[in-house]
C-alpha cells in the first residue's frame, strides 16, 4: 500500500519555540494532504487539508497563525507550530488519501512535548 | 452534518472471546464505512471498508457489514487474540464531506492473556 512518512516522531521544546513537522508520501503524488490531532483521549480532530501550491484550508477553531502549514511539493507537506506552549503538546499525524475515495494512509505521527 | 458514533471503551476482553464494537452514523447520500486501527505508539492503518448498503468489509478476521437501514457498521471478530489491543476508529467517507474523513471517537480495546 502506499506510504506516508513523518519527521520527527517525537520532539521536546521549549515553550515559545517553533517546531516543524514534515509530512511526506513515499511512493506517490499527493495533492491534499490531512493534518489530524490526537487528544490524550484518543479522539481524532481534523485540523487543516493541506493543497499542494496553495494555501490550506483550516478547520473552523484552528489558529491558522498558530499551526502554519505548507505544501510547497507533491510529496511534502509541513505542519510548523510556532510559538509553541504546553497547551500544544499533543501527536499529531498526517495523512493522505491516494485513491481519493476515503481510503487515507497516515504517517507514524509526531509526538510533541512543550515544556 | 455527518457524524460517527462508536461505543465508548475501554473494551476488556479475554483472549479467544468475541468482539463487538458497536458503529453507528449519520450522513446525508450513500458514504463509504471504515474501520482503521491504531496500534500504541504508531500511526492508524485501514482495517477494512465496505462502499455501499449491505456489503460486508473483512480482514485479518475482523468483519463488518454495511447496513443502511440501521445506519449501522459495527465491527466483530470471532476470537480475539492479544495482538489485537489497540484503538479502533470507525469512519465515514461521504460525498457532502468535500474529501474529508469523518471519524468517531475511538474504542480502545484491550485483550488479555
Amino acid at each position: 500500500g502506499a506510504v506516508v512518512s513523518q519527521h520527527p516522531s517525537w520532539v521536546i521544546c521549549k515553550s515559545g519555540t517553533s517546531v516543524k513537522i514534515e509530512c511526506r508520501s513515499l511512493d506517490f503524488q499527493a495533492t491534499t494532504m490531512f493534518w489530524y490531532r490526537q487528544f490524550p483521549k484518543q479522539s481524532l480532530m481534523l485540523m487543516a487539508t493541506s493543497n499542494e501550491g496553495s494555501k490550506a484550508t483550516y478547520e473552523q477553531g484552528v489558529e491558522k497563525d498558530k499551526f502554519l502549514i505548507n505544501h510547497a511539493s507533491l510529496t511534502l507537506s509541513t505542519l510548523t507550530v510556532t510559538s509553541a506552549h504546553p497547551e500544544d503538546s499533543s501527536f499529531y499525524i498526517c495523512s493522505a488519501d491516494p485513491t481519493g475515495r476515503g481510503e487515507l494512509f497516515f504517517g507514524e505521527g509526531s509526538r510533541l512535548t512543550v515544556l | 452534518g455527518d457524524s460517527v458514533t462508536q461505543m465508548e471503551g475501554p473494551v476488556t476482553l479475554s483472549e479467544e472471546a468475541f468482539l463487538t464494537i458497536n458503529c453507528t452514523y449519520t450522513a446525508t447520500g450513500y458514504p463509504s464505512l471504515f474501520w482503521y486501527v491504531q496500534y500504541p505508539g504508531e500511526g492508524l492503518q485501514l482495517l477494512l471498508k465496505a462502499t455501499k448498503a449491505d456489503d460486508k468489509g473483512s480482514n485479518k478476521g475482523f468483519e463488518a457489514t454495511y447496513r443502511k437501514e440501521t445506519t449501522s457498521f459495527h465491527l466483530e471478530k470471532g476470537s480475539v487474540q492479544v495482538s489485537d489491543s489497540a484503538v479502533y476508529f470507525c469512519a465515514l467517507y461521504g460525498s457532502s464531506n468535500t474529501g474529508k474523513l469523518i471519524f468517531g471517537q475511538g474504542t480502545t480495546l484491550q485483550v488479555k492473556p
